[in-house]
C-alpha cells in the first residue's frame, strides 16, 4: 500500500516571502498522479497543483510550483510571494490510476501560517 | 469547473437520531464517490468508496450498518448515519471524480455533524 509523509506539521512564513512544503511517498508503482490540496478555515478542500508521474517537467500554477524527484519519491510545494490567503492547512496526497476507484491517499497535512 | 454539492453543511440533532447527509456532482456524472471523516487538525480517513449501482466499499474499521451508504445515480450519493451518537460527531467530506483518468477528485463543501 501507498504512503505520503509530511514530515513538517507546521510551517510559517512571512507575507511576500518563499515557503516550501516537504512531502515524500511511498510506492512501488511506476505510473501515478501526485497532488496538493489546501484546506483553509472554511475546511472547503481545494486542488493546488497536481502532477503525473511520467511527466518530468515541474508543475507550475502561478504562484505555486513543485519539485518532484521520482527517484527520490520526493514532492515538495513552492510558494513564491506567500499572501495571507495562503495561510491553510495543505494536503499532500498520492493516486495509484489502477487502485479500486482511484482513491487519493492524503498525507498528515502541513499547517501554514503566513505573518504579515 | 466541475463541482461538487454536499448537504447539509451543519447539522446538529439529539443522540439515536439518523442523519443523511448527500453528495451531488453537478454537472459531470460521477461512477465513483468518496466519503472521508475528518477530526480537527488532522488528515481525510477515508471511510468508504462508493460506486454507482453497486455496494458501497468500506475501509477497514468502518461499520458497514452505522454509515449506510447509497450511490443509486451517477451524480448523487448518500451516506446516512444511523442511530447517531457523540462519538460520531465529525466533519464528513465526499468528493466524487470524473471518468476522465487524467481528471482530480472533487470534494463537496463537508459536512459538521455534532451529535447531542
Amino acid at each position: 500500500a501507498q504512503t505520503v509523509t509530511q514530515s513538517q506539521p507546521e510551517m510559517s512564513v512571512q507575507e511576500a516571502e518563499t515557503v516550501t512544503l516537504s512531502c515524500t511517498y511511498d510506492t512501488s508503482e511506476s505510473d501515478y498522479y501526485l497532488f496538493w490540496y489546501k484546506q483553509p478555515p472554511s475546511r472547503q478542500m481545494i486542488l493546488v497543483i497536481r502532477q503525473e508521474a511520467y511527466k518530468q517537467q515541474n508543475a507550475t500554477e502561478n504562484r505555486f510550483s513543485v519539485n518532484f524527484q521520482k527517484a527520490a519519491k520526493s514532492f515538495s510545494l513552492k510558494i513564491s510571494d506567500s499572501q495571507l490567503g495562503d495561510a491553510a492547512m495543505y494536503f499532500c496526497a498520492y493516486r495509484s490510476p489502477l487502485a479500486s476507484g482511484s482513491r487519493l491517499t492524503f498525507g498528515e497535512g502541513t499547517q501554514l501560517t503566513v505573518n504579515p | 469547473g466541475a463541482v461538487v454539492s454536499q448537504h447539509p453543511s451543519w447539522v446538529i440533532c439529539k443522540s439515536g437520531t439518523s442523519v443523511k447527509i448527500e453528495c451531488r456532482s453537478l454537472d459531470f456524472q460521477a461512477t465513483t464517490m468518496f466519503w472521508y471523516r475528518q477530526f480537527p487538525k488532522q488528515s481525510l480517513m477515508l471511510m468508504a468508496t462508493s460506486n454507482e449501482g453497486s455496494k458501497a466499499t468500506y475501509e477497514q474499521g468502518v461499520e458497514k450498518d452505522k454509515f449506510l451508504i447509497n450511490h443509486a445515480s451517477l451524480t448523487l450519493s448518500t451516506l446516512t448515519v444511523t442511530s447517531a451518537h457523540p462519538e460520531d460527531s465529525s466533519f464528513y467530506i465526499c468528493s466524487a471524480r470524473d471518468w476522465a483518468p487524467l481528471q482530480p477528485q472533487h470534494f463537496g463543501d463537508g459536512t459538521r455533524l455534532s451529535i447531542l
